[in-house]
């Protein structure tokens, strides 16, 4: 039963224009949600994140949604940048539980 | 970037044999992970740790074993590796200051294993 789906396996946009990556979740009992991105042959690195308490979280162009009643979540890239082609992993947890599940990820290809 | 070293970073090892991934922290990070990459699986977690000695299993424990006894160290070890454990691991740490909102994990750049 995987808690976390990222069902978009792949994105590809032209270069200025807005990605956004989508992220379902299950579990009611997450409380935190982050999203990582990750280059080949590197570790993944965190972008941003966004508390359940809020709906909403910006970081420069970045910008995640967060739709509790929908167990959905999405990451706004405006405008998108060539060096923001990666994988892109959505994340959730509990506060209490010290831990984190990850989704598939989504490749981002932006295209110049 | 978090001080964060695996080793080795590559490894082809034969079915049947032992063998130890190390990660190596140099934060003072309580809480330590081990994950997972496969294609079509994200990352998976594996085993974790949040303090010396304190271990907890993830979701795909089977045939793995970990140990720390320093806080820089978090060993993980494939008892008797099969091809099914052919993947990338990634170690991870965490700050874990009482809510994760605030302490993403830091992760290392992998470590590629290759069972034959």
């Amino acid at each position: 039963d995987q808690q976390v789906k990222q069902n978009s396996p792949s994105l590809s946009v032209q270069e200025g224009r807005i990605s956004i990556l989508n992220c379902d979740y299950t579990n009611s009992m997450f409380d935190y949600f982050l999203w990582y991105k990750k280059y080949p042959a590197e570790g993944p690195t965190f972008l941003i994140s966004i508390s359940s308490i809020k709906d909403k979280n910006e970081d420069g162009r970045f910008t995640v949604f967060l739709n509790k009643s929908a167990k959905h979540l999405s990451l706004h890239i405006v405008p998108s940048q060539p060096g923001d082609s990666a994988v892109y992993f959505c994340a959730a947890g509990n506060t209490n539980a010290g831990k984190s599940t990850f989704g598939d990820g989504t490749t981002l290809t932006v295209k110049p | 970037d978090a001080g964060i070293t695996q080793s080795p970073r590559h490894k082809v090892t034969e079915t049947g044999t032992p063998v130890t991934l190390r990660c190596h922290q140099t934060e003072n990070h309580r809480y330590m992970y081990w994950y997972r990459q496969d294609p079509g699986h994200g990352l998976r977690l594996i085993h974790y740790s949040y303090g010396v000695k304190d271990t907890d299993k993830g979701e795909v424990s089977d045939g793995y074993s970990v140990s720390r006894s320093k806080t820089e160290d978090f060993l993980l070890t494939l008892e008797s590796a099969t091809s099914s454990q052919t993947s990338v691991y990634f170690c991870a740490i965490s700050e874990w200051k009482g809510s994760s909102y605030n302490s993403p994990l830091h992760f290392g750049n992998g470590t590629r294993l290759t069972v034959t």
